[in-house]
């Protein structure tokens, strides 16, 4: 069946420190990856779009990376502060296919 | 430009009651969608509509029905609440059905005793 799995433990780091973020999937051939974050009581918000034949794109302190060999995306935050914490939320969209599949989230905090 | 809107932002419902859950956006999109958000899952997808006028299953349709009332609006009815589908409901739209980013409503915390 087909699953994606971000990181299931809650990420808590240091102000000023990289927060690495993992999407992992099975059974899917995606086209597209997104990232959303999410705050408390909101709903979520785009941040990055990464292609299947893109390894890496950046947006001021966010990474992200595509491996479709190992079938993985990883986000970091670089230099992160407080109002980083939040839900981070990976998102595929199938080659066949238009609509969404996302990942249960990652939640980060970040320590001032 | 509001983005995307829900109405109504809480409810509680007796299981057995009915209720229509509101969406609109202001973004002149073609498509919209419906999700729910339970805790320690992802965002799953009720019903979608790729264009005004059209509508189909998602990943967990069963005991909701939807409605594009217009290009504007797309709507979620639970003809008889469950407990199970106590939730978090997300509107959302897009531009089209060319893998663009999605933008969300604030969402709608539904409660059924």
């Amino acid at each position: 069946s087909q699953k994606i799995e971000q990181n299931s433990e809650a990420l808590n780091i240091q102000e000023g420190k990289t927060a690495t973020l993992t999407c992992n999937y099975t059974n899917y051939s995606p086209a597209y990856l997104q990232w959303y974050r999410q705050d408390p009581g909101r709903g979520p918000v785009f941040l990055l779009l990464i292609r299947e034949n893109e390894k890496e794109k950046r947006k001021e302190r966010l990474k992200v990376t595509f491996d479709t060999t190992l079938k993985q995306s990883l986000f970091h935050i670089t230099a992160s502060q407080p109002a980083d914490s939040a839900t981070y939320l990976c998102a595929l969209v199938p080659s066949n296919d238009y609509k969404l599949s996302f990942g249960a989230g990652t939640t980060v905090t970040v320590r001032a | 430009n509001a983005g995307v809107t829900q109405t109504p932002k809480f409810q509680v419902l007796k299981t057995g009651q009915s209720m229509t859950l509101q969406c609109a956006q202001d973004m002149n999109h073609n498509s919209m969608y419906w999700y729910r958000q339970d805790p320690g899952m992802g965002l799953r997808l009720i019903y979608y509509s790729a264009s005004e006028g059209t509508t189909d299953k998602g990943e967990v349709p069963n005991g909701y029905n939807v409605s594009r009332l217009n290009k504007r609006e797309f709507s979620l009815r639970l003809e008889s609440a469950a407990p199970s589908q106590t939730s978090v409901y997300f509107c959302a739209s897009s531009a089209g059905t060319k893998k663009e980013t999605q933008y969300f409503g604030p969402g709608t915390r539904l409660l059924v005793l």
